[in-house]
């Protein structure tokens, strides 16, 4: 059971260039998350979709853009890539509308802009 | 504000020093409280629920409490296997789509 896959694992942009982190779930849950997680500052959203079909902003939107492409898939694009982006990017899912549901994790995506 | 917050940020414990580990928010309304471990170059992994004061659950070495304010993540005679960083995240009734994360205790404990 693969439940939380993200692809890359490892990226190295230069400021400016663009790119899109791809996560995907098995578990058939409606709720799909990004988050960064940086040294001190523990895991901070940047958008969530609550269900197919909606997005949300997070604490840290800024400079980001998803894509919910359908209810296994959801995407985080970077238009133009900053030094201050440069962090561990995770995915995660949940069945949503659940109480006490938690967010099940990809390993990760290691993000450096240079 | 912080929401959440955890304490201490490091603990060194050695072989079978039994400890706790701190979790505090400060929002009124809670829906649930959630702990996880994270092994390095890893995701979170769930490790319990708790949904209301005064609920206990186990696993092994590791028992969760809640009380109105705060909860512990107690853990009996550690292992070298048990070094990781400890998350804890809550949910509130407010808006259950989301979930806030204190930034973890990195836990290491010696042979």
């Amino acid at each position: 059971n693969a439940g939380v896959t993200q692809t890359p694992k490892f990226q190295v942009l230069k400021t400016g260039q663009s790119m899109t982190l791809q996560c995907a779930q098995d578990m058939n849950h409606n709720s799909m998350y990004w988050y960064r997680q940086d040294p001190g500052m523990g895991l901070r959203l940047i958008y969530y979709s609550a269900s197919e079909g909606t997005t949300d902003k997070g604490e840290v939107p800024n400079g980001y853009n998803v894509s919910r492409l359908n209810k296994r898939e959801f995407s985080l694009r970077l238009e133009s890539a900053a030094p201050s982006q440069t962090s561990v990017y995770f995915c995660a899912s949940t069945e949503g509308g659940v109480p006490g549901s938690p967010l099940h994790f990809g390993n990760g995506t290691r993000l450096t802009v240079t | 504000e912080d929401q959440v917050t955890q304490s201490p940020e490091a603990l060194r414990l050695q072989e079978g020093e039994s400890s706790s580990l701190n979790c505090s928010y400060t929002v009124s309304g809670l829906r649930g409280l959630f702990w996880y471990r994270q092994d390095p170059g890893k995701g979170p992994e769930f490790l319990f629920t708790l949904y209301s004061a005064g609920e206990e659950k186990e696993k092994e070495r590791l028992k969760a409490t809640l009380t109105k304010k705060e909860s512990f993540l107690h853990i009996t005679a550690p292992k070298p296997e048990d070094s990781a960083t400890y998350l804890c995240a809550v949910q509130f009734r407010y808006n259950f789509n989301k979930f806030y994360f204190g930034s973890g205790t990195k836990l290491n404990v010696k042979p």
